[in-house]
């Protein structure tokens, strides 16, 4: 069955810091993955998928089959990236979403 | 375009009680899925429907169930409500499904509470 963990449920680094944040998967078939975050009071939006290759808002994450992991990274962390940011694996032959647990970015002054 | 639009925005039932929650998608989608997310959790998927069709579903007892309309819109029942069902549940629309291609767009979620 496809599955999709991110260890961290709290993430705190330093305004300036890199950043990553973990994601690994499990799933038989071809993975598409995806990132979504979600700000304050704000509602669920898509961040970056793996099949665009593109970076977003500083944004990169590269897929590795061999380790199953898809993690975000940014190599300099800004306050505005403070949010809380799920992995999620598309399934089902397509329209199903498996989402993570999330993990909780807080980025300090 | 206000985008995906949830009503109630909040709901509060007692269990073995029926909830009706509703959705309308993003102006020129015309598919819908719907997703239960209890505290602390990721987004679970439950279904999705297409040209008023249930296309997909997840590990939802049948106590979930759903319709879409001719206008795409959507509506999500939970039947002999347990405390269980508490949670934001989030709607999400796409055109012609969702894949690696095309992007899933969410409401702001209906808070349901079952005391």
């Amino acid at each position: 069955a496809q599955r999709v963990t991110q260890p961290e449920k709290l993430l705190s680094v330093f305004k300036g810091a890199p950043v990553e944040l973990k994601c690994n998967y499990s799933y038989s078939g071809s993975p598409e993955l995806f990132w979504y975050v979600q700000y304050s009071r704000q509602r669920l939006q898509l961040l970056l998928r793996h099949i665009s290759r593109e970076s977003i808002k500083g944004f990169t994450a590269d897929l590795n089959k061999g380790e199953t992991s898809f993690h975000l990274k940014k190599p300099f962390a800004q306050e505005e990236d403070s949010a809380m940011y799920y992995c999620a694996l598309l399934t089902g032959g397509g329209n199903k979403l498996t989402f993570g647990t999330g993990t909780q970015l807080k980025v300090e002054l | 375009d206000a985008g995906v639009t949830q009503s109630p925005t909040h709901l509060i039932k007692t269990r073995g009680q029926q909830v009706t929650l509703r959705c309308s998608p993003k102006s020129g989608h015309d598919t819908v899925s719907w997703y239960q997310q209890a505290l602390g959790q990721g987004p679970q998927f439950i279904f999705q429907y297409y040209e008023e069709e249930e296309r997909q579903r997840g590990n939802f007892p049948d106590r979930f169930s759903g319709h879409q309309f001719p206008n795409y819109s959507s509506e999500l029942n939970v039947n002999a409500l347990l405390l269980g069902d508490s949670a934001l549940y989030l709607c999400a629309s796409s055109l012609e499904g969702v894949s690696a291609y095309n992007e899933q767009f969410f409401g702001p979620g209906t808070r349901l509470t079952v005391l």
